[in-house]
């Protein structure tokens, strides 16, 4: 497609359940990758995946977290037993190795 | 430890009120430095790469500028449409290609 999309748009969940975020992104770029962005805070780095070497998960913040590329395109940001401090927009992008990021327009997430 | 500063924090011009935000950085390589400018409810939109002291880019009314310690966004003669927080990154030259965020300067543009 023309820019990086990512479903749903708004997700409210309780405390305690599993979601699953998805992005899908730029035809042929090569890089995907997700972070998170917080209320008056920085984008916070998450995962890293490039072609077909085994992703960067070094920033992911708990055992809670996991994520996959499928077929080196479409990716699923699993968030299990989530808690209240979970709730942040989860914003995903894509490249070509060491250009400028696309960012789709993210995922709000909010755990009541 | 490697980090990425910008300032200020906020800030609010007149419309025509040219200004600068400033994004400084410490690390242990560079590989590039990225401008990003994020709307409310959006991801952030790429504005400009730069990747050596001294280089500059420029878009419109905005032109970005490099040293070897920080950039500047220069924002010359701004609208009320150039309002959006403004965000900085870098990307080091050494591990993988992950980039360092700042937390962005928040821009409003008073007509």
């Amino acid at each position: 497609g023309a820019g990086v999309s990512q479903s749903p748009s708004n997700k409210v969940t309780e405390k305690g359940k599993d979601v699953e975020l998805r992005c899908d992104p730029i035809s042929g770029h090569t890089a995907l990758y997700w972070y998170r962005q917080s209320l008056g805070q920085g984008l916070e780095f998450l995962i890293y995946f490039q072609g077909n070497s085994a992703p960067d998960k070094s920033g992911l913040p708990s055992d809670r977290f996991s994520a996959e590329r499928t077929g080196g395109s479409v990716s699923t940001l699993t968030i299990q037993r989530t808690q209240q401090e979970d709730s942040a927009v989860y914003l995903c992008a894509s490249s070509f190795t060491g250009s400028g990021y696309t960012f789709g327009s993210g995922t709000r997430l909010t755990v009541v | 430890e490697d980090q990425v500063t910008q300032s200020p924090e906020a800030l609010r011009l007149q419309e025509g009120e040219s200004s600068s935000l400033n994004c400084s950085y410490t690390v242990s390589g560079l590989r590039g430095l990225f401008w990003y400018r994020q709307d409310p409810g959006k991801g952030p939109e790429f504005l400009f790469t730069l990747y050596s002291a001294g280089e500059e880019k420029e878009k419109e009314r905005l032109k970005a500028t490099l040293t070897k310690k920080e950039s500047f966004l220069h924002i010359t003669a701004p609208k009320p449409e150039d309002s959006a927080t403004y965000l900085c990154a870098v990307l080091l030259s050494s591990g993988t290609y992950k980039y360092i965020f700042g937390t962005g300067t928040r821009l409003k543009v008073l007509a």
